[in-house]
This record gives structure tokens, C-alpha cells and sequence, in this order.
């Protein structure tokens, strides 16, 4: 029930193409969707969250699509550059509404090759 | 940056051996948790402290324990470590909201 899946495990995408990243929940509770952006060496990096009441969020390159009724959600990098190398995971929690953090639950990652 | 910082970042110690991890949390969060990620996986969470007090558990053994300080931040404490306790230990705070920062983690190797 607190699972998160992720897929791919890994992508590569060419400069200037979209990368998409996708992941699946079965908790109905969780009420809030990060992802982070992890370089290698570093911790997770917040990159854009939404909240299960929007369908889409983007934030400049990145988007957030988000079906609430499929229990799934992806990322969206356009015009993704060398740079975006990266690893990508998504997560989830609850709580979000009440104002108290809860534990993100994971998925198991993403690494993103972006080819020059 | 985040303004979370661990130390120290980077450790060896021999199974069997105690070892404490430390997080200073970003200003004005009064939530840290703690995550351990093993190579090539998803941070898995081991638990949470709000002002002092646990906050939640994830399925770690009781030889992983943890403390908040009135300053909000915070230490992990692993007793008996095994091989597999090897991993990168991170730490996120909160300001409540749901968003975690986190810091640049601990990777700890038992040999």
C-alpha cells in the first residue's frame, strides 16, 4: 500500500528531446507528489510537487501531469539538455493538507542520460 | 543549497561498532527526518522528529535511534552496524508543509 513505482529505470534522450518519467500509487491517502533530482555524490534536490487537486504543474522545462483516477503521475522535461543528466525519483506523502510533514515514500529512481 | 548540512560525509567504521550521524537543519524547521539510501535505490525512511519528539517510524530495526535537539537539529544513532547498514544516510527538514530539503547525506561504509 505505501509503494511507489517508478519506470523507467533508465532513459536516455537526446539534446533538445522531451524525457518522461512515470510512477503509480496505490495509497489514496497520499496528498502530495514531489520529485527530486539527484546528482551523483548529492542528496535529493526538490525540483516541482503538485497536490492531487491539479491535473498539470509546470515550472519552466518541467512538468507535472497528474491522474488522479489512474493513481499515477509522470515528469516531464522538455527541451532537456546534457546538464538534466541526472537521476529522477518521484515521491509521495500525506499530510500535506493538515500542515504536517509525513515520510515521503520513494519510487526507485530514474537515471536520465541526456546524450550531447 | 539547502542550508541542511551532515557530518561527517563520509565514514568507515568496522561491523559490530556504534556510529552517530549529524544534521543541522535549515532555519525555522522544526521537522528532520532521516533516509538511508543503499547504491542504486530509492531513499527508504527511518524516521521522523518533531520539536524533540519521534514523529513516525519506518521499518528499521530499534538499534537505529534518533534525537532532536531544541536547536532542531538532529542526530542518527546506529548500534551493532552490519555490512548492510552501508549506505548513504540523509537527512531532509521541514518547515511542516510537506516540503523536505535535504542535505548532501553521510556515506557510511561497515567493513
Amino acid at each position: 500500500q505505501q509503494q511507489v513505482k517508478q519506470s523507467p529505470q533508465s532513459l536516455i534522450v537526446q539534446k533538445g528531446g522531451i524525457s518522461i518519467i512515470n510512477c503509480a500509487y496505490e495509497n489514496t491517502a497520499f496528498d502530495y507528489f514531489p520529485w527530486y533530482q539527484q546528482f551523483p555524490g548529492k542528496g535529493p534536490a526538490l525540483l516541482i510537487a503538485i497536490r492531487p487537486d491539479v491535473s498539470e504543474k509546470k515550472e519552466g522545462r518541467f512538468t507535472i501531469s497528474f491522474n488522479k483516477s489512474a493513481k499515477q503521475f509522470s515528469l516531464h522535461i522538455m527541451d532537456s539538455q546534457p546538464g538534466d543528466s541526472a537521476t529522477y525519483f518521484c515521491a509521495a506523502s500525506t499530510g500535506f493538507a493538515s500542515g504536517s510533514a509525513r515520510q515521503l515514500t520513494f519510487g526507485s529512481g530514474t537515471q536520465l542520460t541526456v546524450l550531447p | 543549497e539547502t542550508g541542511v548540512t551532515q557530518s561527517p560525509t563520509h565514514l568507515i567504521k568496522t561491523r559490530g561498532q556504534q556510529v552517530t550521524l549529524r544534521c543541522s537543519s535549515q532555519s525555522g524547521h522544526n521537522t528532520v527526518s532521516w533516509y538511508q539510501q543503499a547504491l542504486g535505490q530509492g531513499p527508504q525512511f527511518i524516521f521522523q522528529y518533531y520539536r524533540e519528539e519521534e514523529n513516525g517510524r519506518g521499518n528499521f530495526p530499534p538499534r537505529f535511534s534518533g534525537l532532536q535537539f531544541p536547536n532542531y537539529s538532529s542526530e542518527l544513532n546506529v548500534n551493532a552496524l552490519e555490512l548492510d547498514d552501508s549506505a548513504l544516510y540523509l537527512c531532509a527538514s521541514s518547515p511542516g508543509r510537506g516540503k523536505a530539503f535535504f542535505g548532501q547525506g553521510t556515506r557510511l561504509t561497515v567493513v
